[in-house]
């Protein structure tokens, strides 16, 4: 089964814009990775959160994580063109094995320029 | 580094016919997986190495899959007799701590 979801499926937004995607998952978490793919491609790491952060910046990329939701966001800033892919949240189930990522099924991201 | 290179991209296959995806993972990583995506289940854990050991192949759909890693630098993952159902990108990933680095995946059609 889906431990993370993503929200939306799809989105359209025009360049420049701000995207943000959400993921919710169900149970406890040890951290939990967003993943980018653009069509054709394997997936890329964007970006690690801890269970105990809140917060993480990357560049262009905010990540928030509320655990007592369980649910995490992806906020790309001032998107391009080039940002048009699919972005998956993926979870590492605490008390589980630690080498075991979950995928949720992606949002598809499109920038329009 | 290359990064994960996987062979073939693409394959067309006949139903019954042998396949063999091959993944060649990044130098110093220890950790390797196979998944499987679909538009229906999205991706899916196939199988973990460590050190070249199988760990988890509970992913492994059935029989008909399998998997070796004989040394560090090598994994191949066999479909014998392959079916229609089978049609997917598979990806080949390997690790360092709290990161996976895929590969750019092979796609099967099985006819």
């Amino acid at each position: 089964s889906q431990q993370g979801e993503e929200d939306p499926q799809a989105l359209s937004i025009q360049e420049g814009e701000n995207a943000t995607m959400n993921c919710s998952y169900k149970t406890s978490i040890n951290n939990l990775q967003w993943y980018r793919q653009n069509s054709g491609r394997g997936l890329v790491h964007l970006i690690l959160i801890r269970s105990n952060e809140r917060e993480k910046h990357s560049g262009r990329l905010r990540v928030t994580l509320d655990t007592s939701k369980k649910s995490s966001s992806l906020l790309i800033t001032a998107s391009r063109a080039a940002d048009t892919a699919s972005y998956f949240c993926a979870t590492d189930a605490s008390g589980g094995s630690n080498y075991k990522l979950t995928f949720g099924k992606g949002t598809l991201l499109t920038v329009n320029p | 580094d290359a990064g994960v290179i996987q062979s073939p991209r693409h394959e067309v296959t006949e139903m019954g016919q042998e396949v063999t995806l091959r993944c060649k993972p990044i130098s110093g990583h220890n950790s390797l997986f196979w998944y499987r995506q679909t538009m229906m289940r999205g991706l899916e854990l196939l199988i973990y190495f460590n050190n070249n050991v199988p760990i988890d192949d509970s992913g492994m759909p059935e029989d008909r899959f399998s998997a070796k890693m004989p040394n560090a630098s090598f994994s191949t993952l066999k479909i014998q007799p392959s079916e229609p159902r089978d049609s997917a990108v598979y990806f080949c990933a390997s690790s360092l701590p709290g990161e996976l680095f895929f590969g750019e995946g092979s796609r099967l059609t099985v006819l």
